[in-house]
């Protein structure tokens, strides 16, 4: 069984202050796939990145950054400097790395709220 | 088109009325998939369609509910005999996935229908 465990529900910061969203996952596979997501009020899923269990290196990109750990099954998403316009619902999901299986599991959510 | 485009983008139904909803993929992508969303909730997996082959259906929670993909392009999420559990944001994605190997460029999403069963 798969399971995705986002345990923030809301955080609330004001603008330019730094910010992490936690992600713990569980997983039999060995090998799976890590994503992140984000959900602005107009619905959409955003495709922010995707991890691949055999590669442990952080991404930092602009002012994001993901830290992966295997040994803690956590994908933490870090947001650096946050401004306004990154206030949405950010979603970590998994899917195993095997051919055929395609379902992403989502965890359930952090309402992330950047206060001017 | 640019996007993975769904219709209606509201819809209210009576309980026991029968809902269509619509999914247009970006032109090209073999993988489509639907999720419901309920409300507060993450997406939870519905069904999978590779071209116009349905592969994985096990996340459809009852018999009332049944997609299809006929020509391998748009696709249909039908509920029949609505209930108020039905009530969600449905989203469609779709993902271009390549040919004889699991390259994928990242699933895009539609910005849902949201079904509210009265």
């Amino acid at each position: 069984a798969q399971k995705v465990t986002q345990a923030q529900t809301e955080i609330s910061v004001v603008e330019k202050e730094d910010v992490t969203l936690d992600c713990v996952y569980e997983t039999r596979d060995t090998t799976y796939y890590l994503f992140w997501y984000k959900q602005p009020p107009s619905g959409e899923l955003v495709f922010l990145i995707r991890r691949n269990s055999f590669d442990e290196q952080n991404e930092i990109s602009g002012r994001y950054s993901w830290n992966f750990q295997k040994s803690t099954s956590s994908f933490n998403f870090t947001i650096t400097a946050s401004q306004v316009v990154d206030s949405a619902v950010y979603f970590c999901a998994l899917r195993p790395l095997i051919q055929g299986a395609q379902k992403l599991v989502f965890g359930q959510g952090t309402r992330l709220t950047i206060n001017p | 088109g640019a996007g993975v485009s769904q219709s209606p983008r509201y819809k209210v139904a009576k309980r026991g009325q029968d809902v269509a909803l619509r999914c247009d993929p970006i032109s090209g992508h073999v993988s489509l998939f639907w999720y419901q969303q309920a409300l507060g909730q993450g997406p939870e997996f519905l069904t999978y369609f590779q071209n116009e082959a349905q592969l994985d259906k096990s996340g459809l929670p009852s018999d009332r509910f049944f997609a299809e993909r006929p020509e391998g392009s748009v696709s249909t999420l039908k509920i029949q005999r609505t209930q108020q559990e039905d009530s969600a944001v449905y989203l469609c994605a779709s993902s271009l996935r390549q040919k004889g190997g699991d390259r994928e460029d990242g699933y895009t999403f539609g910005s849902g229908t949201r079904l509210t069963v009265v």
